[in-house]
């Protein structure tokens, strides 16, 4: 099973680039989001979808766009990169029902901005 | 708002060593308190799960017990081997949709 796939995994950008992180997933699950990991804060939740043509933000979402056209896919924007935008991204899925509250996990892309 | 509080690390371990890991949280509501693994180079997965009160999540030896009067949410295991390194998160989720996790704990198992 192919669970939940991230595109790319890893990419270099310059200040002020633009960039879409991919994010897909064969599970059926409703609830998508996008999380960053950095040193010493743990996983931060940027934005998040319940469900398609819904979306949310999360605690950290100024400089990230989204959309949610599909049930699969959840795609995630930087529309003008910046260096404190260097990070860890991971996507995450979750099924409703009595498995919610479960994440299922990408395995995570890097980005470094110059 | 929602938090989770977790042990600061690095943790290293001689192998066989007991591993307790600290996890305190704080909720509005009833939260669900999960325990995450992020082996090196690879996403999140989760590890247990508690969905109420007094509730012991429990998997591949490792144990965690909610205990709303303390808010804590400790992660055990009675003997830890190289194979558990790995970054250990405490998470909550009020709602289902959105999750609060704690800063990760590294854990260094050593033959």
């Amino acid at each position: 099973n192919a669970g939940v796939t991230q595109t790319p995994k890893f990419q270099v950008l310059k200040t002020g680039q633009s960039m879409t992180l991919q994010c897909a997933q064969d599970m059926n699950h409703e609830y998508m989001s996008w999380y960053r990991q950095d040193p010493g804060m743990g996983l931060r939740l940027i934005h998040y979808s319940v469900g398609a043509g819904i979306t949310d933000q999360g605690e950290v979402p100024n400089g990230y766009n989204v959309s949610r056209s599909t049930t699969e896919d959840f795609p995630l924007r930087l529309l003008s990169a910046a260096p404190s935008q260097t990070s860890v991204y991971f996507c995450a899925s979750s099924p409703p029902g009595h498995l919610a509250g479960e994440l299922f996990f990408g395995e995570g892309s890097r980005l470094t901005v110059l | 708002g929602d938090s989770v509080t977790q042990m600061e690390g690095p943790v290293t371990l001689s192998e066989e060593a007991f591993l307790t890991i600290n996890c305190t949280y704080t909720a509005t509501g009833y939260p669900s308190l999960f325990w995450y693994v992020q082996y090196p180079g690879e996403g999140l997965q989760l590890l247990l799960k508690a969905t109420k009160a007094d509730d012991k999540g429990s998997n591949k030896g490792f144990e965690a017990t909610y205990r709303k009067e303390t808010t804590s949410f400790h992660l055990e295991k009675g003997s830890v081997q190289v194979s558990d390194s790995a970054v250990y998160f405490c998470a909550l989720s009020d709602t289902g949709n959105q999750f609060y996790f704690g800063t990760g704990t590294s854990l260094t198992v050593i033959p």
